[in-house]
């Protein structure tokens, strides 16, 4: 079946630094891949997206590249903010109607 | 906009009593669904529907029902509340891009 496998937090790092959060997938056929963020609080939000093999989503300065060959998603950060603090779930989706699978999050927090 | 709109915000409940959580989409989705987050667990889904008239069981469906009589509306109910049913509960909608909209959560105690 389909999964999603991403580390497991939390991830602590100071203002400034480099974030990368891993993800891997298990799935048949070609699914579209996401990043959601959650923060406090709040509903899930979409944060960016990819939809084909070597496609490159991005969304305020985060990114994540479809990696077919080593079936990962992993999402970057050049110079994370406190902002940036929350809850990151990776998840896939199959072609059709068929529901999301979520990772099971990753919670990040920066300090200053 | 609206967007997807849960009520209530919180609610406590006894073991054994029941009660549904109503989640609302003003975008004309034909998709939604419902999820649980617990510590550790991630998102769960529950059940879900692509259109009125039509529902399904996700990973974690029991002791929970849901209905679709109109596109907008997608309710939860909890027939008989246990204390595993202690959970944030979110609803969630899309027109069939990848993209979920989500509420804002219901945060549910079962004592």
């Amino acid at each position: 079946g389909n999964s999603v496998t991403q580390m497991e937090g939390p991830v602590t790092l100071s203002e400034e630094a480099f974030l990368t959060i891993n993800c891997t997938y298990t799935a048949t056929g070609y699914p579209s891949l996401f990043w959601y963020v959650q923060y406090p609080g709040e509903g899930l939000q979409l944060l960016l997206k990819a939809t084909k093999a070597d496609d490159k989503g991005s969304n305020k300065g985060f990114e994540a590249t479809y990696r077919k060959e080593t079936t990962s998603f992993h999402l970057e950060k050049g110079s994370v903010q406190v902002s940036d603090s929350a809850v990151y779930f990776c998840a896939l989706r199959n072609s059709g109607n068929t529901p999301l699978v979520f990772g099971k999050g990753t919670r990040l927090s920066v300090i200053a | 906009n609206a967007g997807v709109t849960q009520t209530p915000k919180f609610q406590v409940l006894k073991t054994g009593q029941s009660m549904t959580l109503q989640c609302a989409q003003d975008m004309n989705h034909e998709y939604m669904s419902w999820y649980r987050q617990d510590p550790g667990m991630g998102l769960r889904l529950i059940h879900y529907s692509v259109g009125a008239g039509i529902t399904d069981q996700g990973e974690v469906p029991n002791g929970y029902n849901v209905s679709r009589s109109t596109t907008e509306d997608f309710p939860l109910r909890l027939l008989s509340a246990a204390p595993s049913q202690t959970s944030v509960y979110f609803c969630a909608s899309t027109e069939n891009t990848g993209e979920l909209f989500f509420g804002e959560g219901s945060r549910l105690t079962v004592l």
